[in-house]
């Protein structure tokens, strides 16, 4: 089944404390992109990657990291976490960046 | 003032009616998304368009790039139908990514 997954799905954690959200497509898609969605704000941009090592900022990239060492997989990196950064966070992929994205569904994060 | 501005940000409506919801736009854009979350949170692409219209199933979206506006529209409305649908373009020019509406958060009432 054709899917993105992402993990974990809740997650609390302190201030401080570096943590990882992966992320990982078995579409074979070139693009993966990551958004955080925060109530009255919706949808944002945080970074995304057109291929393989390939990554760029988005609308809000402080505090965050990417990496694109394989196709399928693009984790979201956060050395620092900090209670601004309580969200729900989405991974998405395309095939090309130019056509229909395929959601993951989303990491509920809560920094205390 | 947003980028993307969807209307209206609520709608409550009975079953069978036909709804409309809008996005209007004011960036040049190459393409306009509309999305479906529904109240579990997953997001799931229900058209993209660059011109014209498309049709599946109940669901029709268009898109005048003229006036930079798309209507999405939901015949013979259903409950299940109960969901928040988000417009989302992407810009010409800018990062390859996608600028998201704040979204309309519809229920329809059975």
């Amino acid at each position: 089944e054709a899917q993105v997954t992402q993990n974990p799905r809740y997650l609390i954690t302190v201030t401080g404390k570096k943590l990882t959200v992966t992320c990982s497509q078995n579409m074979n898609h070139e693009y993966m992109s990551w958004y955080r969605q925060d109530p009255g704000l919706g949808l944002r941009q945080i970074y995304y990657s057109m291929n393989v090592e390939v990554t760029d900022k988005g609308d809000v990239p402080e505090g965050y990291k990417v990496s694109r060492k394989e196709k399928r997989n693009f984790p979201l990196i956060l050395e620092s976490p900090s209670p601004n950064q309580t969200s729900l966070y989405f991974c998405a992929s395309s095939l090309t960046g130019r056509d229909e994205q395929y959601f993951g569904p989303g990491t509920r994060l809560t920094v205390t | 003032k947003n980028e993307v501005e969807q209307s209206p940000q609520n709608l409550t409506a009975q079953e069978g009616e036909f709804i409309t919801i809008n996005c209007s736009y004011s960036v040049g854009i190459s393409a306009l998304h509309w999305l479906q979350q529904h109240p579990g949170g997953g997001i799931v692409s229900l058209f993209m368009l660059s011109s014209g219209k498309k049709k599946h199933g109940r669901l029709i979206a268009t898109i005048n790039i003229q006036e930079k506006h798309s209507s999405l529209h939901i015949t013979a409305s259903h409950p299940r139908d109960s969901a928040v649908y988000i417009c989302a373009v992407r810009r010409i020019g800018g990062a390859d990514g996608l600028t998201f509406g704040k979204g309309t958060h519809l229920i329809i009432q059975p």
